[in-house]
């Protein structure tokens, strides 16, 4: 099973929004509705932002979104924050009870 | 409040096996798969494998297959991952994370592997 693709690193001002792809193959990311992203920063442990494509969890700021068309999940972050600064990582359910994370993007915050 | 507290870290040498054990707090244990993921030093996070801790069936991802035994303990709330064979690639920061969403996640425990 290979990494999905994610760009190396993204970057906006305060207040920008950014958005994060996420590539994929119908056997993974186009194939179900189970793509979840996390944040990571430097040291730390992961978090949660988005389950289930689109699902934010309790206490996720509702800047972060999320969605998907084809083989290609995204996530968009609106009204950048210094805060959102670390390296973010979408999954996907991949079938049989596997999963498959995507390469990680850096986030800056200009 | 949902904790996953993992074992401190290890030095092992290759050709050694390392047990990283992850006790869960705060929710009921049975209810959700525990899942293992590991990052190298300044990579990405790669998924290891899974285990239900409803009926111990567990599978993991194909490069581990051979080389990883995932186990809990319900009796005391607590799950392990087994590595085998390390090498030195395996050095790497391993995390337990909870259920589908991997919605909450231990702090890491780092194994190093070094002759």
């Amino acid at each position: 099973q290979s990494a999905l693709t994610q760009p190396r690193s993204v970057s906006g001002s305060p207040g920008q929004s950014v958005t994060i792809s996420c590539t994929g193959t119908s056997s993974d990311v186009g194939g179900y509705q189970y793509v979840s992203w996390y944040q990571q920063h430097p040291g730390k442990a992961p978090k949660l932002m988005i389950s289930d494509v689109t699902k934010r969890p309790s206490g996720v700021p509702d800047r972060f979104s999320g969605s998907k068309s084809g083989n290609t999940a995204s996530l968009t972050i609106s009204g950048l924050q210094p805060e959102d600064e670390a390296d973010y990582y979408c999954c996907s359910y991949a079938g049989s009870l596997n999963y498959v994370f995507g390469t990680g993007t850096k986030v800056t915050v200009l | 409040q949902v904790q996953l507290v993992q074992s401190g870290a290890e030095v092992k040498k290759p050709g050694a096996s390392v047990k990283v054990s992850c006790k869960a707090s705060g929710y009921t244990f049975l209810d959700y798969d525990i899942n293992w993921v590991r990052q190298a030093p300044g990579q990405g996070l790669e998924w290891m494998g899974r285990i239900s801790v409803h009926n111990d069936n567990a599978n993991s991802a194909q490069k581990f297959q051979d080389r990883v035994t995932m186990t809990t303990d319900t009796t005391t709330s607590t799950a392990y991952m087994e590595l085998r064979s390390l090498r030195s690639d395996d050095t790497a920061i391993y995390f337990c994370a909870r259920g589908i969403s991997f919605g909450y996640w231990g702090q890491g425990t780092l194994v190093t592997v070094s002759s």
